[in-house]
């Protein structure tokens, strides 16, 4: 069975950093790309950020950038999203996803998301 | 980027009855790389549809979808009580891969 489990959510003031990890087992993990969606109260899912099987392709949301970085460790089937300067619309849970096929860009769906962690940004 | 907009935004339907509800893109959607996502509060999203129209794995056959271009659908076709939820459409297709607002299918 597929599972994703996401740890290290929390509250953070604005500007400071978070990292949020994912552990995965029940599949190959080395063989498909990763991905963060996050949802924010009230909106719309919104696609963050990708990695490559490999880790050397990522993909980055225009939003974020810059200021979120994703790496993946694959002896250890993890893959982790570093976030920085956090801004008040960065709150929002963060779901680790696999995808199946594709690429880190495009093409490849979802069909195993983890039940998310919760980011808070707040003074 | 593709905008999708799903409509109704709220659903209110009765076990049993059959639920229809819409996505439509700013622009085609290549390849057909069009999926469907229920989500229930608390849980992880679940993946329905892939492709347009292909049931994703251990998806009952009460859920289907149709559609190609900018036009989207996803049918249930007899509410069951588990059914009632939050229901997204995403095109990856494209980049950024992009989701609708969600539908809401409550209870009436």
């Amino acid at each position: 069975e597929v599972q994703l489990v996401e740890s290290g959510g929390g509250l953070v003031q604005p500007g400071g950093s978070l990292r949020i990890s994912c552990s995965a087992s029940g599949f190959i993990f080395s063989g498909h790309i990763m991905h963060w969606v996050r949802q924010a109260p009230g909106k719309r899912l919104e696609y963050v950020s990708a990695i490559s099987a490999t880790g050397e392709s990522t993909y980055y949301a225009d939003s974020v950038k810059g200021r979120f970085t994703i790496s993946r460790e694959n002896s250890k089937n993890t893959v982790d999203l570093q976030m920085s300067s956090l801004r008040s619309e960065d709150a929002a849970m963060y779901y680790c996803v696999k995808s199946q096929g594709g690429t880190a860009t495009a093409s490849g769906y979802f069909d195993h998301w983890g039940q998310g962690a919760l980011v808070t940004v707040s003074s | 980027e593709i905008v999708l907009t799903q409509s109704p935004g709220t659903l209110s339907l009765s076990p049993g009855e059959r639920a229809t509800l819409s996505c439509r893109a700013s622009q085609s959607v290549s390849s057909n790389y069009f999926a469907w996502y229920q989500h229930k509060r608390g849980q992880a999203p679940r993946l329905l549809i892939y492709g347009a129209s292909s049931r994703a794995t251990g998806i009952p056959d009460r859920f289907s979808g149709s559609g190609s271009g900018t036009d989207f659908t996803l049918a249930i076709s007899r509410l069951e009580p588990e059914d009632f939820a939050v229901y997204y459409c995403q095109q990856y297709g494209d980049s950024p891969r992009t989701f609708g607002q969600g539908t809401k299918v409550e209870i009436k």
